[in-house]
């Protein structure tokens, strides 16, 4: 069945650090790959997705690369902020039949 | 903007008592899904229904759960007797359905369960 593996928390840096959270997946097929935060109290938004292969999702300075020769799907953002600190999961879904297989979540502090 | 809807936002029982939950999709959105998270884990699906019809509840605990969508619009989410490992964050999720393209869902905010 399909599985998704994320990097462990949590994850803390300095406000302007450069972030990496990796994920990787195991999957049938050829699955559409996402980047969903979740904010205190709030639901899940989704932040970014790539549908096939060498695709890049992208989103309020957010990057991630659909990577199928490595089965990896990693976030990156180049200058975080105070106000990115939230949960991070990364999930995929399968084309006509959108339920989602979601990692365990990273749980990101940026500090001033 | 439109939102789903989820009622209450925290529910504290005690094992062996009933619990429900509802949710209100996205006007027009004929795809609803509830999830399961716990805490430090991802969530994982329970149901998903299409319009009223269930599509696949392959991961629902049916011998205390169960879930309905009658008019195929709001659901409804029940645990009967509640039990202390049922204590979760219980999301829903709503995607419209539109041919050729991934339809993405859109969460409430979740219902947060504790079990005493």
């Amino acid at each position: 069945g399909d599985s998704v593996t994320q990097m462990e928390g949590p994850v803390t840096l300095s406000e302007e650090a450069f972030l990496t959270i990796n994920c990787t997946y195991t999957a049938t097929g050829y699955p559409s790959l996402f980047w969903y935060v979740q904010y205190p109290g709030e639901g899940l938004q989704l932040l970014l997705k790539a549908t096939k292969a060498d695709d890049k999702g992208s989103n309020k300075g957010f990057e991630a690369t659909y990577r199928k020769e490595t089965t990896s799907f990693h976030l990156e953002k180049g200058s975080v902020q105070v106000s990115d600190s939230a949960v991070y999961f990364c999930a995929l879904g399968h084309f006509g039949n959108e339920k989602l297989t979601f990692g365990t979540g990273t749980r990101l502090t940026i500090i001033p | 903007e439109a939102e789903v809807a989820q009622s209450p936002r925290y529910k504290i029982t005690e094992k062996s008592q009933a619990v429900a939950f509802w949710c209100d999709p996205i006007s027009g959105h004929a795809t609803l899904y509830w999830y399961r998270q716990i805490l430090g884990q991802g969530p994982e699906l329970l149901v998903q229904f299409q319009d009223e019809s269930v599509v696949d509840d392959s991961q629902l605990p049916k011998d205390r759960f169960s879930a309905e969508r009658l008019k195929g619009v709001d659901s409804t989410l029940k645990i009967q007797p509640a039990e202390l490992g049922d204590s979760a964050m219980y999301l829903c999720a709503s995607s419209p359905t539109q041919a050729g393209g991934y339809n993405e869902q859109f969460f409430g905010p979740g219902t947060r369960l504790t079990v005493l």
